[in-house]
């Protein structure tokens, strides 16, 4: 699977979009990108997961670039329950590959009132 | 139901101790993994079974035994651990172990050996 970076820290205004950014220059084309999150003292959860195109859920919205090396989570109106360390990850995701996560360092988030 | 539980929440136990982790999932998922996070560091995978099978092993030490009597249930049987071990122990599952779907994780067991 491919590796990631992410920045270390980032903070963010309570009601304004946290933009998470995660570099993956060497992705392949059978691989996806996927992030996760987790709040202290508590196991994480998925959030999203996309190929190539933007996609958006209850939760997030995930923006892939068109050369898919780098993507970036939005989270459109950061809440004070949104602090969490967030893991961007990227895995293939077909039938013939193992469903097994490997975490990098994340991004540590945290929103101000 | 989409809750993976972890019990017991905290453990101690001493180095001679043999204790377990149990973990539960009654959403009919077929893959449940066994991650270990030690503090400020990501998660790292330990173990996963695949219908009750043991598919992956990453080098665990044997002090760490898994074991999955039936779909819904997974433990981790530990024995004669040293204090490095301390660490939170998170359970996951997802629907299948070759698919490619999103896992969901349980809280986790905070364990302290001494």
């Amino acid at each position: 699977d491919a590796k990631t970076t992410q920045p270390p820290s980032m903070d963010c205004a309570e009601g304004r979009a946290a933009n998470l950014p995660c570099n993956h220059s060497t992705i392949s084309g059978n691989e996806y990108v996927y992030w996760y999150r987790q709040i202290h003292s508590q196991g994480p959860q998925y959030i999203i997961h996309g190929l190539k195109n933007n996609e958006t859920n209850e939760m997030a919205s995930l923006i892939i670039t068109e050369d898919r090396k780098s993507s970036t989570l939005i989270l459109p109106h950061a809440t004070l329950r949104d602090t969490a360390v967030y893991y961007c990850i990227v895995r293939v995701a077909s039938k013939a590959a193992v469903n097994k996560l490997t975490f990098g360092g994340g991004t540590r988030v945290l929103v101000k009132p | 139901d989409t809750e993976v539980t972890q019990t017991p929440k905290h453990l101690v136990m001493g180095m001679t101790n043999k204790k377990s982790l149990k973990c539960e999932q009654h959403m009919g998922h077929r893959a449940m993994y066994w991650y270990k996070q030690k503090a400020k560091k990501p998660p790292e995978l330990m173990f996963v079974y695949s219908y009750e099978k043991l598919s992956i092993n990453e080098s665990v030490p044997s002090r760490f035994s898994p074991e999955c009597p039936n779909s819904s249930l997974l433990n981790l049987h530990l024995h004669a651990l040293q204090p490095e071990d301390s660490a939170l122990y998170l359970c996951a599952s997802s629907p299948s172990l070759e698919a490619p779907y999103e896992q969901y994780f349980g809280p986790g067991t905070r364990l302290t050996v001494t």
